[in-house]
């Protein structure tokens, strides 16, 4: 069974630091990896993909290190509004879906 | 607007009282499933749909049915419902199993007492 771990945290960051957090998976076979952002209460949506080569959209950077199993974001200069839970997701390529890490809570203190 | 609808979006009820939370989407996805979400233990996928009229048990199907009679419709059903089905159940859907980015409904927070 695929399996992808994440720190639950939280993490608490003060507003306009850089904050990192990785997840690790088990499954080497896992072809693609992503994150979504979960809102408190709120649907989870994807935040974006990650790509061996890096992957940056604005402050967010995604990162795979295949070699060590682990899927990293990254957030710079972060706002109050990034506060919220980051879920690592594996997909195995078609047959067997999604995986959804528990996810990182992240906390943006003022 | 593409999205995805559950109703209801709270429900408390009582152990053993037969309940369905409809989901509906407008995207023309073939793909479609349904989780629960618990503190300290994510996204479970219950039930998924890779078409119409198949549907099959994802990795916590005990105490719930689904169906998916139309292309756009996948209900849930609890039969006899348990406090321990009290969760955050969200509905979901893709364009297939093989896509990586689900659209979520808004969620159905249940309560079983």
């Amino acid at each position: 069974r695929k399996e992808v771990e994440q720190d639950p945290g939280p993490f608490n960051v003060p507003e306009g630091a850089t904050v990192a957090f990785n997840c690790t998976y088990s499954n080497s076979a896992s072809q693609s990896f992503f994150w979504y952002r979960q809102d408190c209460r709120k649907e989870p949506k994807l935040l974006m993909s990650v790509y061996s080569s890096g992957n940056e959209d604005g402050r967010f950077t995604a990162q795979l290190n295949r070699a060590s199993q682990y899927i990293s974001l990254l957030i710079r200069d972060s706002k109050l509004s990034d506060s919220a839970t980051y879920l690592c997701v594996g997909w195995g390529g078609g047959a067997d879906g999604l995986t959804f890490g528990k996810g990182t809570h992240l906390i943006i203190q003022p | 607007e593409a999205q995805v609808t559950q109703n209801p979006r709270y429900l408390i009820t009582v152990t053993g009282k037969k309940l369905t939370v409809t989901c509906s989407q407008n995207m023309n996805h073939e793909y479609m499933s349904w989780y629960r979400q618990d503190p300290g233990l994510g996204l479970r996928q219950i039930y998924y749909s890779m078409n119409v009229e198949v549907t099959d048990k994802g990795d916590v199907p005990e105490g719930y049915k689904v169906s998916r009679k139309e292309k756009r419709n996948f209900p849930l059903i609890l039969e006899s419902p348990s406090p321990n089905q009290t969760s955050l159940y969200f509905c979901a859907s893709s364009l297939s199993r093989a896509a990586y980015e689900q659209y979520f409904g808004p969620g159905t927070r249940l309560t079983v007492t």
